[in-house]
């Protein structure tokens, strides 16, 4: 059974740094294209940053380019974000995405990153 | 960007209703389109890609059409499972936009 299990959130200072991971298992990770999206507290979903299979293709959403970068060890099976200058608005739960071509995949269950002094 | 516009952001139907929600594309993104269901506290789930094609496992009272710009998630009998926020989503080019959701409840 495909699972994907979000790590590294917590409470930031305004201005700080976190990274997340993703731990991927039960399905071939380096199939899949992997995306972060956010949720902020009672609002809708962000799509954030999509890294392809092989990471070759690399996109992020405006309002995290140049602050959070994105990136996959296929050979760990983690997917990271590495995320700076962090922001009140950027306070939200996390999501690790993916599917394959055949739209096989899932979400992981997020993790929340709280950014406040 | 291409923008992704969702109508209406909430609605309230009787069980067994039909009910159809809109999603709104910017640009043309042929059939692109994911659709997204978030019951309360819970992690979305995928119950359409390329805008009409049904889940594994999705009830079949679930279906999506449309292509181009204008898309739609229907609902042919409305059960109380079905209480969710529904979002869309743009894929296969960068952003990969979601709608602003809507809000599914029971009357």
């Amino acid at each position: 059974e495909m699972q994907l299990v979000e790590s590294g959130g917590g409470l930031v200072q305004p201005g700080g740094s976190l990274r997340l991971s993703c731990a991927a298992s039960g399905f071939t990770f380096s199939s899949y294209e992997m995306n972060w999206v956010r949720q902020a507290p009672g609002k809708g979903l962000e799509w954030l940053s999509y890294i392809s299979s092989g990471a070759d293709h690399i996109y992020y959403a405006d309002s995290v380019k140049g602050r959070f970068t994105i990136s996959r060890d296929n050979a760990k099976n983690s997917l990271y974000l590495q995320m700076n200058s962090l922001r009140g608005e950027d306070t939200a739960v996390y999501y690790c995405v993916g599917y394959n071509t055949n739209w096989e995949g899932g979400w992981g269950q997020g993790t929340l990153v709280t950014v406040s002094s | 960007d291409i923008q992704m516009t969702q109508s209406p952001s909430s609605l309230s139907a009787s069980v067994g209703d039909r009910i159809t929600i809109t999603c709104r594309a910017s640009q043309d993104i042929s059939n692109s389109l994911a659709w997204f269901q978030q019951r309360p506290g819970k992690v979305p789930q995928l119950l359409i890609f390329a805008a009409s094609t049904l889940q594994s496992g999705v009830p079949s009272r679930f279906s999506g059409s449309g292509s181009g710009t204008d898309f739609t998630l229907t609902i042919s009998s409305l059960q109380p499972e079905d209480v969710a926020t529904y979002y869309c989503q743009r894929f296969n080019g960068a952003p990969l936009t979601f709608g602003g959701g809507t809000k599914v409840g029971i009357k």
